[in-house]
């Protein structure tokens, strides 16, 4: 079953706003990953935060992560049109000789010009 | 540097007629997975292989097979396609915490 749950599952903005998406877990986990999909095309990884972390930036992304709560935010900042895409959260686990990625089931992102 | 290519891009199945999806990469990955992703349900693991030589079973493995005889093919078998199976399919691979993933390959079984 899937371990991630985006929030909202589809979202709408103008060119230059900042674009928040939710993702709550269920499980313990070792990192949080986000991964963009563009139409018809295969995901691409954005960004990792760590179990031990509780913020990370890279370029106009900034991924949160509490752990209590089993949820983490990612805030694109300055949206612009190229940015429209799905976006998934996928939890990170280490197991008995296997490591898994579970996704959630994304958020879709407009970007209006 | 290709990374991960997959063939066929898509196909068109009469159910119960046997299917082969091919992936392919070429980044010396240990750890090949394939999975399926469908319009409200998000990306479901199918069967993984940790290593060549080894395969196992992820969330959704009924009605599909798969084999690694070398490190850089993961090929994913329908042995009797049914339409529930109609989907977009993604071979993945990945180097510690990271994933990437293959350009999917669109199946319609009718």
């Amino acid at each position: 079953s899937q371990q991630g749950e985006e929030d909202p599952q589809a979202l709408s903005i103008q060119e230059g706003e900042n674009a928040t998406m939710n993702c709550s877990y269920k499980t313990s986990i070792n990192n949080l990953q986000w991964y963009r999909q563009n139409s018809g095309r295969g995901l691409v990884h954005l960004i990792l935060i760590r179990s031990n972390e509780r913020e990370k930036h890279s370029g106009r992304l900034r991924v949160t992560l509490d752990t209590s709560k089993k949820s983490s935010s990612l805030l694109i900042t300055a949206s612009r049109a190229a940015d429209t895409a799905s976006y998934f959260c996928a939890t990170f686990k280490a197991g008995a000789g296997s490591y898994q990625l579970t996704f959630g089931k994304g958020t879709k992102l407009s970007v209006i010009p | 540097i290709a990374g991960i290519t997959q063939a066929p891009t898509s196909q068109i199945l009469a159910a119960g007629r046997r299917m082969t999806l091919r992936c392919t990469q070429d980044m010396r990955h240990n750890a090949m997975y394939w999975y399926r992703q469908d319009l409200g349900l998000g990306l479901r693991l199918i069967h993984y292989s940790n290593t060549a030589g080894t395969t196992g079973k992820g969330e959704v493995p009924d009605g599909y097979s798969v084999s690694r005889a070398n490190t850089d093919d993961f090929p994913l078998t329908l042995a009797s396609a049914v339409p529930s199976q109609t989907s977009v399919y993604f071979c993945a691979s990945s180097v510690e915490v990271r994933w990437f993933f293959g350009p999917g390959t669109r199946l319609t079984v009718l």
